[in-house]
This record gives C-alpha cells, structure tokens and sequence, in this order.
C-alpha cells in the first residue's frame, strides 16, 4: 500500500522567513510520481507540481523549490521570503503507475497548515 | 479557475437522506475522479470514471455511487446520510485514462455537504 507522512501538521513563520515542509512516502511501485498540491482557505486544491520517480533534480520555480531523494523516499517543498499569501494547507501526494497496484490515484497526506504572519 | 465546475458549493441535510453533488470536468477531459476530504480521514480517493466506465474505486461506502454521463457530467450520490459522512467533496478532471500518473488532475472547488 501507498503512504505518504508530513512530518509538521502545523508551521508558524513570519512573513520573509524561508520555510521547508517534509514529505516522506512509502510505495513498492518501481515507477510514481510526486505531487504537491495547495489549499488555501478559500477551499480548493491548486497543482503546484508533479515529479515522476526516475527524475531526481530539484525544481525551482520563484520562490518555490522542491528537494526530491529517492535514498530517503523525501520529496520536500521550500518557500524562500515567504508571504503571508503562502498561508495555507499544503498537501504531498503519491500516484503509482497507471498499470501498477496503486492504479494511478493519488495518496495525499495530511497536510501541513502553513501560517505565515506579517 | 481549474475550469472544473461543482455544485452544490454547500449543502445541509439531515441523517437519513439522500443528496446528489455535481460535478462538470474541464472541457474535453474524459476522466473525473472524486476525492472525499474529512477532519477524520483526510484527502481519500472514492472513485474514477473514464469516458463513463468505472476505472477504479478506493474508499467508497456501499451508501454512495457514482455515475458519468455521455456528455461526461459526472454525479455523486450520497444516501442514508450519516453525522460522519459530512465532510469536502472534490471532483477532479484530467484527459487521460491512467490517473495522476499520466498528468496531473484538476480539481474543482468542492461540495461541503453538512449532516445534521
């Protein structure tokens, strides 16, 4: 079975602060993918980004960054100066391989409510 | 926008009835899945529907179903409703047949359905 841990349920930072949230995931498929999705308060899920598993370089985009390690199974999200508009719940998600177990849905973990103050 | 359209955005009923969440994907996308998001549980999958076949359920209750129509419309139907079963409804769309390992999926802005 897929899993997928964020180690922060809750993170408090003021506004400029750099910010790392964790992902760690579990599959036993050889091929997946990595997702980031945000939920601001507003409610809906908004794509930040997708990573397949044989492609390990770190992404930038802005002042995102994403750090994935295949050695550790971790695919961690970087604000840099963050702004209090980052506020809100950040989710990492797992699919497996559309032929595989996991079919192809995605495996979100609980989330990491981001709070950034001014 | 993601283009994929929910309604309704609220709704409240009581325990022991029935409720229908809409949900129209993105122009085009043959694919719509529908995602439950609770305090309990969090993010789960419930099911997916390809150009109006069943491609795969996760963690769906006997109580709900799902259909999608020709014109790719997809319904929610939740019955017999339970103070558990109140909780976000989201319904993503993308154009391919193999989920989120094919691209990613495009969410709507939710159904938050209140059982009182």
């Amino acid at each position: 079975a897929q899993k997928v841990t964020q180690a922060q349920t809750e993170i408090s930072v003021v506004e400029k602060e750099d910010v790392t949230l964790d992902c760690v995931y579990e599959t036993r498929d050889s091929t997946y993918y990595l997702f980031w999705y945000k939920q601001p308060p507003s409610g809906e899920l908004v794509f930040l980004i997708r990573r397949n598993s044989f492609d390990e370089q770190n992404e930038i985009s802005g002042r995102y960054s994403w750090n994935f390690q295949k050695s550790t199974s971790s695919f961690n999200f970087t604000i840099t100066a963050s702004q209090v508009v980052d506020s809100a719940v950040y989710f990492c998600a797992l699919s497996g391989d559309a032929g595989g177990t996991s079919y192809g849905k995605l495996t979100f973990g609980q989330g990491t409510i981001l709070t950034v103050h001014p | 926008d993601s283009g994929v359209t929910q309604t309704p955005k609220h709704l409240i009923t009581a325990t022991g009835q029935r409720v229908t969440l809409r949900c129209s994907p993105r122009s085009g996308d043959l694919s719509v899945y529908w995602y439950q998001q609770s305090l309990d549980q969090g993010l789960q999958f419930l099911i997916h529907y390809y150009n109006g076949e069943e491609r795969a359920k996760g963690n769906i209750l006997e109580r709900f179903s799902a259909q999608q129509f020709p014109d790719l419309h997809s319904e929610l139907n939740l019955s017999s409703l339970e103070l558990g079963d109140s909780a976000l409804y989201f319904c993503a769309s993308s154009p391919f047949k193999g989920g989120a390992s094919t691209g990613e999926l495009f969410f709507g802005e939710g159904s938050r359905l209140t059982v009182l």
